[in-house]
């Protein structure tokens, strides 16, 4: 099980350019999130996706796009880099518990250092 | 979705035990509470989720009084290793894409 992989690790954008934040699990999850943490930050909510083909927004949603086209991977994209975009973006998948078991222990990917000039 | 409080850092020496606490007082009848830790330039961890009362497992435990609106995580024996930030989150399982994250508790641990 490589668990949550996150590509890349890495990333350097100049203002106005667009890219894909990769993020694929091997675990069958069905619940998969997107979360950025900025310095001395604690984590905050993009979008998430409760299984294939469906996709919700969460607290910061603005300027990113997100899809969930297979169980395994939940891409994020960013549509047109700005500056405060620059942050480390965190993938996370969990398991879809039996209704009352309250277990969704969230499995996160290794990040991705985003620094947009 | 239930709000979390926690002290924004701690220190401690090797060898003691540690208890940090997050007070919750909106959370909801089916949220459960979780904890992560999180190492600098990695992802959080989980380390315990519990309802009511106690529970307790290989890292940790996690007490959780009768009405809900706190809890408090225990880390036995802290190492430096155990330096890190520790978050709590209140949710339940359906919600689970909407836990949101506090800023958390920086645990300082000293020699």
């Amino acid at each position: 099980n490589a668990g949550v992989t996150q590509t890349p690790k890495f990333q350097v954008l100049k203002t106005g350019q667009s890219m894909t934040l990769q993020c694929a699990q091997d675990m069958n999850h069905e619940y998969m999130s997107w979360y950025r943490q900025d310095p001395g930050m604690g984590l905050r909510l993009i979008h998430y996706s409760v299984g294939a083909g469906i996709t919700d927004q969460g607290e910061v949603p603005n300027g990113y796009n997100v899809s969930r086209s297979t169980t395994e991977d939940f891409p994020l994209r960013l549509l047109s880099a700005a500056p405060s975009q620059t942050s480390v973006y965190f993938c996370a998948s969990s398991y879809s518990a039996p209704r009352g078991s309250g277990s969704y222990e969230q499995y996160f990917g290794p990040g991705t250092r985003l620094t947009v000039t | 979705l239930a709000k979390t409080t926690q002290p924004i850092s701690m220190d401690s020496y090797e060898g003691q035990e540690v208890n940090i606490t997050c007070s919750h007082n909106n959370i909801a009848t089916n949220d459960y509470i979780t904890w992560y830790q999180q190492f600098p330039s990695q992802g959080p961890r989980f380390i315990i989720q519990g309802y009511k009362t106690k529970v307790t497992n290989e890292v940790a435990s996690l007490f959780i009084p009768a009405d809900r609106k706190s809890s408090t995580l225990s880390l036995p024996r802290v190492s430096l290793s155990d330096t890190a930030v520790y978050y709590c989150l209140v949710g339940y399982n359906t919600n689970a894409g909407k836990s949101t994250f506090g800023d958390g508790t920086t645990l300082t641990v000293k020699p």
